[in-house]
């Protein structure tokens, strides 16, 4: 079944403590994103990739970072987390090309207190 | 930058009956394409529709279409003969040329009322 995934679906965690939000796709996708969504702001972009080793900031990079080691893969990276990253996270891939559908994980629920 | 808005946080129509949500943007780039997404109760963000900027037809989807006004940059949804599973929370999108960068508006909430 073609699909995006991400792990963990919900997370609780305390302020500094680093973490990782993975994210896989197994359509062979070259392009992935990340977006968090808050009330009252819907979705907003944090960072992208075009392809392995292409990464590049979205409208919210602060406090995040990525990589893409492998085309599948697409972690987040939290190094010092914060309360105003309490958020819903989506991850998402598609093919090359500007038009193509976007196809969303599940969402991760991180909460920082 | 470009900013997309949706005026209208909540929204409700009768079963069956036609509802129209009203997105519009704002860019400075003559190509680029547009989407609106939902999102019902179980978080899933799913694409409904699609239009690309360079072209002047408006894009249909079965029961959704949208009314796409370039020189207004306005680009509603309408849905026809809503149905109670049309419930969800609805993001108009626009994603630049290179596809790379992506811009969500902040939603509208559907209810469909049997």
């Amino acid at each position: 079944e073609a699909q995006v995934t991400q792990n963990p679906r919900y997370l609780i965690t305390v302020t500094g403590k680093k973490l990782t939000v993975t994210c896989s796709q197994n359509m062979n996708h070259e392009y992935m994103s990340w977006y968090r969504q808050d009330p009252g702001l819907g979705l907003r972009q944090i960072y992208y990739s075009m392809n392995v080793e292409v990464t590049d900031k979205g409208d919210v990079p602060e406090g995040y970072k990525v990589s893409r080691k492998e085309k599948r893969n697409f972690p987040l990276i939290l190094e010092s987390p914060s309360p105003n990253q309490t958020s819903l996270y989506f991850c998402a891939s598609r093919l090359a090309g500007p038009n193509g559908e976007q196809y969303f994980g599940p969402g991760t629920r991180l909460t920082v207190t | 930058a470009q900013t997309v808005t949706q005026s209208q946080p909540e929204m409700s129509v009768q079963e069956a009956e036609t509802v129209t949500l009203s997105c519009t943007y704002d860019t400075s780039e003559n190509n680029y394409y547009l989407f609106w997404y939902k999102q019902p109760p179980s978080r899933q963000m799913i694409l409904v529709i699609r239009q690309e900027a360079y072209k002047q037809q408006n894009a249909t989807e079965n029961r959704f279409s949208v009314n796409f006004q370039k020189a207004a940059k306005s680009f509603s949804l309408k849905i026809s003969d809503s149905q109670l599973g049309d419930t969800a929370m609805y993001f108009c999108a626009f994603g630049t040329n290179t596809g790379n960068q992506f811009y969500f508006g902040t939603g509208t909430s559907l209810t469909v009322i049997p």
